[in-house]
């Protein structure tokens, strides 16, 4: 069965840089969720989609930006990076706002 | 927002009943209780979801007591494969969005 993928697996940035996540939900889902998860930490929320809009908002940070487009897939942008954005990324869909979230494997992000 | 409360880490025999308390006082009448498991980074993986009724499936058993203030995960025969960080998750519904808030979890770890 297809599931949820993430791109890139890993990425290695420098201080102040920029970053983009992708991540393509399985196939007819409409919901996408996003969260972050440091090192040794609980994955924390980060933002929502529902049918291409912001359906949620959660610890977002405001150097952080994502979208949901009309294939909804969904990008997440991380601008002036800090040491402190390295972690897992994580991105979730589901079929409608109501059902189970299936979740990627993630993207690991370190900031150098 | 409802939290949950869970043991910081458990240990069970292999081939035993693994048993994961939960204590979300405070939930409300429509929010449902959704257990996910972690092995080591991966993507958390969903094992079980219930609002009232205590629920099966091929992987656990879900006990939600009668005031619905905490629940049990019940892996009936532990592996070691089991071995994992367990999340206890109250799906926050406000006006049509549904938030997944992430606690801290139990780390079961599962011995042979």
């Amino acid at each position: 069965a297809a599931g949820v993928i993430q791109s890139p697996r890993h990425l290695i940035k420098e201080k102040r840089e920029t970053a983009t996540l992708k991540c393509y939900p399985i196939p007819r889902h409409d919901t996408v969720y996003w969260y972050q998860q440091g090192p040794g930490q609980d994955p924390q929320f980060l933002i929502s989609f529902y049918e291409k809009m912001q359906s949620d908002k959660g610890s977002i940070p405001d150097r952080f930006s994502a979208q949901q487009f009309s294939d909804y897939h969904s990008e997440l942008n991380m601008s002036s990076l800090e040491l402190g954005d390295s972690a897992l990324y994580f991105c979730a869909s589901s079929l409608t706002r109501a059902n189970v979230l299936t979740f990627g494997a993630g993207s690991r992000l370190t900031v150098l | 927002d409802a939290k949950t409360t869970q043991p910081p880490s458990m240990d069970c025999a292999e081939g035993r009943a693994a048993n994961l308390p939960c204590n979300h006082s405070t939930i409300s009448g429509n929010e449902y209780v959704y257990w996910y498991r972690q092995i080591h980074s991966q993507g958390p993986q969903y094992i079980i979801h219930g609002l009232k009724n205590n629920e099966t499936n091929e992987m656990a058993s879900l006990i939600i007591t009668e005031d619905r203030k905490s629940s049990t995960l019940i892996l009936p025969h532990a592996t070691l494969r089991d071995t994992a960080v367990y999340y206890c998750i109250v799906r926050v519904d406000t006006s049509g969005t549904y938030k997944y808030i992430f606690g801290t979890g139990t780390r079961l770890k599962v011995l042979a």
